[in-house]
């Protein structure tokens, strides 16, 4: 059970150029997110999934977009990379029941912008 | 939206002392989850509280949620050096964006030998 695949691991993109996050997660999970990672700023919201063929904003959206292609991927495109942009990506699966939450996350994507 | 405090952003320990982290919100939360991210990896699930005054431990960790749904604590008894990372809390409310989970900003707990 892989749980959470996110790819790639790295990258180091020019100012300027574009590039997509990929995240793939086999739980079945309705809901799925992306943060990004900066230090001393925690998990900040970049955008969200909470169903197959809807996507919202979350709390930094500028500069990014998502695409939920199926249930089991949701990627993040950044179309002019910025080094404002520089940090590490996460997604996440996030089981939603009446029992309980559980958030899963991918590996994460460390990204620097020169 | 709904906002998640968590105090302290940093906390120093020798190794051997207690470590405590608190998060706070101003709603009334469905549950409260906590995550342990060691350095450069990802955040990974700890545990979830759901009633109201609910206590719960794992080994040297003891997780408390508040009578009035509103706060929650971790506490790490005798810390090891293993125990470094951050600590994240994540709050579910009802209804709301995001389907209403919000987390904390963290408590990064260094300890030195």
């Amino acid at each position: 059970n892989a749980g959470v695949t996110q790819t790639p691991k790295f990258q180091v993109l020019k100012t300027g150029q574009s590039m997509t996050l990929q995240c793939a997660q086999d739980m079945n999970h309705n809901s799925m997110y992306w943060y990004r990672q900066d230090p001393g700023m925690g998990l900040r919201l970049i955008y969200y999934s909470a169903s197959e063929g809807t996507t919202d904003k979350g709390e930094v959206p500028n500069g990014y977009n998502v695409s939920r292609l199926n249930k089991r991927e949701f990627s993040l495109r950044l179309e002019s990379a910025a080094p404002s942009q520089t940090s590490v990506y996460f997604c996440a699966s996030i089981r939603l029941s009446t029992g309980g939450t559980e958030a899963f996350f991918g590996q994460g994507t460390r990204l620097t912008v020169v | 939206g709904q906002q998640v405090m968590q105090i302290p952003q940093y906390q120093h320990v020798q190794e051997g002392e207690d470590f405590t982290t608190y998060c706070n919100s101003s709603t009334t939360l469905s549950n409260i989850q906590w995550y342990k991210q060691r350095p450069g990896g990802h955040p990974v699930f700890l545990i979830q509280l759901v009633k109201s005054g609910e206590v719960k431990k794992q080994k040297r960790l003891t997780f408390q949620f508040g009578e009035a749904k509103k706060n929650s604590s971790l506490h790490i008894t005798a810390t090891q050096t293993t125990d470094v990372g951050t600590y994240f809390c994540a709050g579910r409310y009802s209804g709301g964006g995001a389907d209403g989970l919000t987390f904390g900003k963290g408590t990064h707990l260094i300890i030195q030998p």
